[in-house]
């Protein structure tokens, strides 16, 4: 069966800092990948997706990134955190062929 | 913003009620339909999907209606549990669009025992 993983669950990182978030998924080939993000009490903000390897789309602009070194491994980076970036990181990873997307267990990340 | 948007952002029933959380949407070009149940400080999970092509869908203890006309979603959970306390989100997806789903704001359900 598949399954996706995300780390680390929870990170308090200063404004200015780096950041990296990893999404793994196994028992699957050639996933679509996504990275979301969730304010407290709001919705998912689509961030990136991927549909192959180095194929990764924006869908706002932001300090963030999105790398996908391997088939199965999604990084969301930045350079220099901004307040505004603390929120709940969702990753999550669809087939091919399914429309339904499998979320991982999401990342807490507090900038101070 | 989003194309998919709920009516009511809180919905509280009585352990043993039928829920009903409804969702409305505005592009009838939207070909697929899903809904998630999102615990507190969890990923967001699965329920129920339906296409475009029917009009309800079965699964356990919950349905879910499509009405294309009024483009208008709901699910539908019998006997209601404490367990279903959650935040439940519809999505959809544009027919011949990308791989995205467009995720509505989210129902805040809260069961009363």
């Amino acid at each position: 069966s598949q399954t996706i993983h995300q780390w680390p669950a929870t990170l308090v990182q200063p404004v200015g800092s780096p950041l990296s978030l990893e999404c793994t998924v196994e028992g699957t080939s050639n996933p679509n990948l996504y990275w979301y993000r969730q304010a407290a009490g709001r919705g998912l903000q689509l961030l990136f997706y991927s549909i192959g390897i180095d194929q990764i789309s924006s869908e706002v602009p932001q300090n963030l990134s999105a790398s996908r070194p391997q088939d199965r491994q999604f990084i969301l980076s930045s350079k220099k955190l901004l307040l505004s970036d603390s929120g709940f990181y969702l990753c999550a990873w669809s087939g091919a062929s399914l429309y339904e997307q499998y979320f991982g267990p999401g990342t807490r990340l507090t900038v101070t | 913003g989003e194309n998919v948007g709920l009516h009511l952002p809180t919905l509280s029933v009585q352990e043993g009620d039928n829920s009903i959380i409804n969702c409305a949407y505005s592009n009838s070009a939207s070909d697929y339909f899903i809904w998630y149940k999102q615990e507190s400080g969890k990923g967001p999970q699965f329920i129920i999907d339906i296409r475009s092509n029917m009009d309800k869908r079965q699964g356990q203890r919950v349905t879910v209606l499509l009405n294309k006309t009024v483009k208008h979603l709901s699910l539908q959970i019998a006997a209601t549990q404490p367990g279903d306390s959650a935040v439940y989100f519809c999505a959809d997806q544009i027919r011949g669009g990308s791989e995205k789903l467009v995720f509505g704001k989210g129902t805040k359900l809260t069961v009363n025992p």
